[in-house]
C-alpha cells in the first residue's frame, strides 16, 4: 500500500536558518504530493502541492520538488521565521484518499 | 473562505457514553472525512463519505460509526466511548477527486474519555 515517511522531529532552528524537512513515499500509480501545515491550536491547511513528476510547489517562501526517481518531496525554506513554528505533514494523494506522514514539529527561535 | 466547522473544541466524556462529534462545511464539497490525530502516528482515516448517505470505512473504523444525512454535515459517533479513544479528531472536506485537490480541515475536537 501507499506510505509516507518523513523525518522525525522536533527540528529546532534559529531565525533566518535554512530549513529542510525530508519526505519519501511509496506508491503505485501517479500520486499527487502535498505539504500541509498545522499551526498551534489550529487545523491543517495546505502549504503547497505538486501533481506530477518534476513539478515544484511553492508558497510563502517554502518549496518542494516532486522527484519520481528518488520518490521524494523534501520541503525547503531559505530563511525561516519564528512564525513558521508549526507541525508540517507530508501527504500523498490518490484518487480518493490522502495518506499522511507522521508530522515534523518545527520550532524557530530568535 | 471555505469553512469547516467542528461543533466543539474540547470534550470530556465518561467511559461507556455515546459521543457525537459534528462537522459542517459550507463549500458544497462532495467528500467529507473524519481523522484522528495522535502523537507519532500522524493522521489516520476513520471514515469518509463521498455523497449523502454514503460512507466508506477508513483505516481504523472499529468503535466508530458515521452519519451523513445532508451534504454539508458529517457526524462521527462513538457508540460506547473508551479511554483509548482519547485523541484529537479532525474533520475535513474536499471536492470529489480528493487526491488531486485541496482538503480543508476543521480546527479539531480534543476528546478526553475518563
Amino acid at each position: 500500500g501507499n506510505s509516507v515517511t518523513q523525518m522525525e522531529g522536533p527540528v529546532t532552528l534559529s531565525e533566518e536558518a535554512f530549513l529542510t524537512i525530508n519526505c519519501t513515499y511509496t506508491a503505485t500509480g501517479y500520486p499527487s504530493l502535498f505539504w500541509y501545515v498545522q499551526y498551534p491550536g489550529e487545523g491543517l491547511q495546505l502549504l503547497l502541492k505538486a501533481t506530477k513528476a518534476d513539478d515544484k510547489g511553492s508558497n510563502k517562501g517554502f518549496e518542494a520538488t516532486y522527484r519520481k526517481e528518488t520518490t521524494s518531496f523534501h520541503l525547503e525554506k531559505g530563511s525561516v521565521q519564528v512564525s513558521d513554528s508549526a507541525v508540517y505533514f507530508c501527504v500523498l494523494g490518490t484518487a480518493s484518499k490522502l495518506t499522511f506522514g507522521t508530522g515534523t514539529r518545527l520550532q524557530v527561535t530568535l | 473562505d471555505v469553512k469547516v466547522t467542528q461543533s466543539s473544541r474540547y470534550l470530556v466524556k465518561r467511559t461507556g457514553e455515546k459521543v457525537f462529534l459534528e462537522c459542517v462545511q459550507d463549500m458544497d464539497h462532495e467528500n467529507m472525512f473524519w481523522y484522528r490525530q495522535d502523537p507519532g502516528l500522524g493522521l489516520r482515516l476513520i471514515y469518509f463519505s463521498y455523497d449523502v448517505k454514503m460512507k466508506e470505512k477508513g483505516d481504523i473504523p472499529e468503535g466508530y460509526s458515521v452519519s451523513r444525512e445532508k451534504k454539508e454535515r458529517f457526524s462521527l459517533i462513538l457508540e460506547s466511548a473508551s479511554t483509548n479513544q482519547t485523541s484529537m479528531y479532525l474533520c475535513a472536506s474536499s471536492f470529489r477527486v480528493t487526491g488531486r485537490t485541496e482538503a480543508f480541515f476543521g480546527q479539531g475536537t480534543r476528546l478526553t474519555v475518563v
